[in-house]
Parts: structure tokens; sequence; C-alpha cells
């Protein structure tokens, strides 16, 4: 299994606290994901990373920030939780594949967040 | 918009049949296929990766692409309970490292 370790694996929050989950990874893939995943919409891409300190928003990433200062570490940040947040949020990898294939991306075991 | 489409089912086969999940795609250019399982309340688990038209075999299961048609299928034979899951379909465009899924399909295996 790909070495990707989220934390923490659930959390329960209050409206207007800012939370802070972790993704890390073993494998020093050039690529980080944050995803969101609720009943109805599926997976949900919130913010990417393509290097150190290169990030990019996502289709859902309005409320949410990230940060990437070493290619391990990739930190997704609510800075005030709202109970719309509230989903199960996956982290995932994945390495430059060569001309035209793709690699495939490998998640985390994800994140159980409730806000209330 | 780049789409990829996926019967929601859920999908319900006798133990021991050939479960067949199929996806469709949006993006004429998508060049990656990949199929996932996602246990429930789990992370999805990579299966399969298909690049080129035709079959490609792992196991029990068999992922099927063919481009003109813009579809992308996946088999399992012998289906198990086990097997029992919502699978996960994503196609990307050559050079793009973002994926499009879909939404998935349940599957139930009954014994």
């Amino acid at each position: 299994d790909a070495g990707i370790t989220q934390s923490p694996r659930h959390k329960v929050t209050e409206t207007g606290t800012p939370v802070t989950l972790r993704c890390h990874q073993t494998e020093n893939h050039r690529y980080m994901y944050w995803y969101r995943q609720d009943p109805g919409h599926g997976l949900r891409l919130i913010h990417y990373s393509y290097g150190v300190k290169d990030t990019d928003k996502g289709e859902v990433s309005d409320g949410y920030s990230v940060s990437r200062s070493k290619t391990e570490d990739f930190l997704l940040t609510l800075e005030s939780a709202t109970s719309s947040q509230t989903s199960v949020y996956f982290c995932a990898i994945s390495e430059t594949g060569a001309m035209g294939r793709n690699q495939p991306q490998h998640f985390g075991d994800g994140t159980r967040l409730s806000i209330l | 918009q780049k789409e990829v489409e996926q019967n929601s089912g859920p999908l319900s086969v006798p133990e021991g049949a050939i479960a067949s999940l199929n996806c469709t795609y949006s993006d004429r250019v998508s060049q990656s296929f990949f199929w996932y399982r996602q246990y429930s309340g789990k992370s999805p688990e990579l299966i399969m990766s298909i690049y080129s038209n035709g079959d490609k075999e792992d196991g029990r299961f068999t992922a099927q692409l063919n481009k003109a048609s813009q579809y992308v299928s996946l088999l399992i034979r012998d289906s198990q309970p086990s097997d029992s899951a919502t699978y996960l379909c994503a196609a990307a465009r050559g050079g793009s490292y973002i994926p499009t899924f879909g939404r998935g399909t349940s599957l139930i295996v009954h014994p």
C-alpha cells in the first residue's frame, strides 16, 4: 500500500473554529490532492499540489486553504469551519507518468470531520 | 466540462456470476482510465489502470476500453460477496494529473 497517513482520522468541532487536516506521504510523489466525499456528490477536488509551495484550487475550494512546505506534507485548513464542511476528507498522491499515461492516484484512509 | 458517467445502481448479481460495470466519458482526449473499489466507510482502492483500446485482465477483473465509443467497462468474473462495494471510474487527459471521477456504481453480490 502507498505510504499515506492522514491525521486526525476523526474530528468533531464547532462552527467557527479553525481546523487543519494533515496528509503525510513516504512515497516522494510529486502530486498531492485533497478531496471531500459526500453522499450524492462523489469525490470532489478541493485543492491540489504539483510541488513544494505549488498549489492550485479545485472545484470546491471556497472556505479551504492548503500549504505544502515539504514534499511529504500537504495540509488542508478550514479557517472558520461551517456545518456544510462536515464530510469525509481524502488525501491522494500520484507520480508523474510517461507521455500519455497518467499514473493513478492512491488514497489515504480518510478523515471523518463533523462540524456541529 | 469533462464528465464521467456511471449508473449509480445498485447492480445486484448472484455469487459466481459475472458483474459488468460500465462508464462513459465526455472528454475525447482522455487517455488514461482507472477503476477503483471503495468499501463502505473506506477509501478508494485502485483495481486497474487501462490506457489502450481492448481488454486488460488481472485475476478475476477485466477492464475493457473503447476510445471510439468513449466507454470503459469492468468485468468481475466469479463474483463473490466480498466484491460488494462501490466501483469508481476515473478518466484523465494525457499530461493532466487531475482525473475526473464518476460518482460510482454500487455492486451487491448476494449468496
